[in-house]
This record gives structure tokens, C-alpha cells and sequence, in this order.
């Protein structure tokens, strides 16, 4: 079946480590997407990339950095200058930037000990 | 500043009844909207989308309806089931955004 792979589901992590989170679809889409959940704020856009070895910064993209080495994967990583790592992350892809339906993963939860 | 508004971050709604779920924008220039329904601990799913040429889709038990000269759109569920109960995010696009805009959500709760 065709669809978007994030692993871990679940991370925990001290305080000060760099972790990268996958990402990973096979329905041939141009544009895929980081975005983060908080309670109470919504979906906010992390990165996004239209093509293969190109990415642009999103609305919180400081402490975050991302590749595009191959269209079917946009690994995250959170680094250790993200002060508040610790959230829900969702990585969508569409098939091009500009056609409005976004498909997501199941999500990263991301603990920060 | 937040483009896109779900002022309501809850709702409660009897079982078999009307679930209205309100959406505000500010850019004029957005030309798709959607709705996405988010179950905890998942990925969002897309529910309904409607363009700005028109003012109202309607998918089975899921209408939204889209009023643009007062920057509005609200996705209607009826009758409402225990399993809608998650959270709406609203979303809009197009103009000059290169991406989705999303507001906050409201989470309903359906009550048997």
C-alpha cells in the first residue's frame, strides 16, 4: 500500500543530543513537509522540500535541519539548539507544493529527558 | 500573526445531532480550503476540501461551507457518531502561500 513511514514512533532522548527522525513514501509525491504539533498550537511548518536536493525553512525552522538526498525520504534532525525538542512531529508529503492535499504519517513523539 | 482561526478549541455535541466547527481567515487570497480530522497520536486525515469558486461541498455526512466576503468556512457533520469525536484543523492555501496554513483545531467531543 502507498503511504508515508515515520519511525520511531516513540524517541526519548537527553538533553544536549542531536536525533534524527525518518521519514519515508513511496506515492511518488514532489513535496514533502515537517511539521510540529504542540497542545494548543496547531500544525506548525518545520521545513519543506518541492524537490530532490532543494528545502526551504518553514515558520520554526531554527534548531531543526533537514536533506533531501532522495524523493522518497526527508529525514528530520532535531538538534541540541532546539530549546524545546519535545513534541509531536509530522512529516506529509503532496504531489506538488502547490496541489492543496497534504498526506501524513502517523507522527514522532519526541521526549526530551 | 494567525492566518487562519479556529477560535473554538472545543465542542460538545450529542450523539445523533448537528456538529458545526467554525473557521476564520485573513488572507483574501487563499483559494482552497480544507479540513483535516486528527485521532490522538496519528497522523491528520483529509475530510472535505472546497474551493473558492464554490460556497458549499458536500461529502456524505460532512458539508463545508465556504462564505468569502465574510472570511469564513464551516465544515457541518450530521448526525454526528461517537467516532468523529477527534480534532478539526482547518487549512487553507493558494495565493502566494507555497504551503498549507493550518489553524489550532477544536477538539469534539461526541457524547452517546
Amino acid at each position: 500500500d502507498g503511504g508515508i513511514t515515520q519511525s520511531p514512533k516513540y524517541l526519548f532522548r537527553k538533553e544536549g543530543q542531536n536525533v534524527t527522525l525518518s521519514c519515508e513514501q513511496n506515492l511518488n509525491h514532489d513535496a514533502m513537509y515537517w511539521y510540529r504539533q504542540d497542545p494548543g498550537q496547531g500544525l506548525r511548518l518545520i521545513y519543506y522540500s518541492q524537490i530532490v536536493n532543494d528545502f526551504q525553512k518553514g515558520d520554526i525552522a531554527e534548531g531543526y535541519s533537514v536533506s533531501r538526498e532522495k524523493k522518497e525520504s526527508f529525514p528530520l534532525t532535531v538538534t541540541s539548539a532546539q530549546k524545546n525538542p519535545t513534541a509531536f512531529y509530522l512529516c506529509a508529503s503532496s504531489l506538488t507544493e502547490l496541489t492543496g492535499e497534504l498526506f501524513f504519517g502517523e507522527g514522532s513523539r519526541l521526549t526530551v529527558l | 500573526d494567525q492566518q487562519v482561526k479556529q477560535n473554538s478549541p472545543s465542542l460538545s455535541v450529542q450523539e445523533g445531532r448537528i456538529s458545526i466547527l467554525n473557521c476564520d481567515y485573513t488572507n483574501s487570497m487563499f483559494d482552497y480550503f480544507l479540513w483535516y480530522k486528527k485521532y490522538p497520536a496519528e497522523g491528520p486525515t483529509f475530510l472535505i476540501s472546497i474551493s473558492s469558486i464554490k460556497d458549499k461541498n458536500e461529502d456524505g455526512r460532512f458539508t463545508v461551507f465556504l462564505n468569502k466576503s465574510a472570511k469564513h468556512l464551516s465544515l457541518h457533520i450530521v448526525p454526528s457518531q461517537p467516532g468523529d469525536s477527534a480534532v478539526y484543523f482547518c487549512a487553507a492555501g493558494g495565493g502566494s502561500q507555497g504551503n498549507l496554513i493550518f489553524g489550532k483545531g477544536t477538539k469534539l467531543s461526541v457524547k452517546p
